[in-house]
């Protein structure tokens, strides 16, 4: 069965970077039937998607985020992973990574597996 | 950007009864509409995709209708284990995926 785990820290400063790791396990992340994506929800608030990424590196990115937004895989680990560089409060949220169909060339825009969340905080 | 409008903000039913929730987009999304169900502390969950589809796993109580901008989601009998926060979603103006803001359905 396919489970995702987030990971990475709890705390970070303003103006410093967000980085998070998802580890994929129970399937490959090198399958060329999905994307792999990371969304967020403020505490209290609705759903935000971040970015996604296939297993070649190609990327999609929320164009509201994308000056800040790094995402990246590593196959070999059966990772994929979020920066997100200078941070404010309002980037405190649970982040969750997902899976997303491809559809066609394309991620599809639904998530069918997802993490259970991690939560950061941004405050110094 | 497509803006989903999710209603009622909060719905409160008693187990056994119907429940019907709405998602209206402010242009046509097509089918391009998932909804999932959220609990306290628990990750989303993907209850139907493409409008109408049912994701696996999900009960036959739980359909999804509609196409263009009016969608509805239907749980024909609640059970207590239903009553969470539910999202539609949808595919914004490439690349983009944009939520509604959501609807609580509460035990009456």
């Amino acid at each position: 069965q396919l489970q995702l785990q987030e990971s990475g820290p709890g705390l970070v400063k303003p103006s410093e970077t967000l980085s998070l790791t998802c580890t994929v396990s129970g399937g490959s992340i090198s399958s060329s039937s999905y994307y792999w994506g990371w969304i967020r929800q403020p505490p209290g608030k609705g759903l935000e998607w971040i970015g996604s990424i296939y297993y070649s590196g190609s990327t999609y990115y929320n164009p509201s985020l994308k000056s800040r937004v790094t995402i990246s895989v590593d196959t070999s680990k059966n990772q994929f992973s979020l920066k997100l560089s200078s941070v404010t409060a309002a980037d405190t949220a649970v982040y969750y990574c997902a899976r997303h169909p491809r559809a066609g060339w394309n991620p599809s825009y639904y998530m069918d597996v997802w993490g259970k969340g991690t939560t950061v905080t941004v405050s110094s | 950007e497509i803006v989903l409008t999710q209603s009622p903000a909060t719905l409160s039913l008693s187990p056994g009864e119907r429940a019907t929730l709405s998602c209206r987009a402010s242009q046509s999304v097509s089918s391009y509409l998932a909804w999932y169900q959220q609990k306290p502390g628990q990750a989303p969950r993907l209850l139907i995709y493409d409008a109408s589809n049912r994701a696996t796993g999900i009960p036959a109580r739980f359909s999804g209708s509609g196409s263009g901008t009016d969608f509805t989601l239907t749980i024909s009998s609640l059970e207590p284990e239903d009553f969470a926060v539910y999202y539609c979603q949808q595919r914004s103006n490439w690349p983009g995926y944009t939520f509604g803001q959501g609807t609580k359905l509460e035990i009456k």
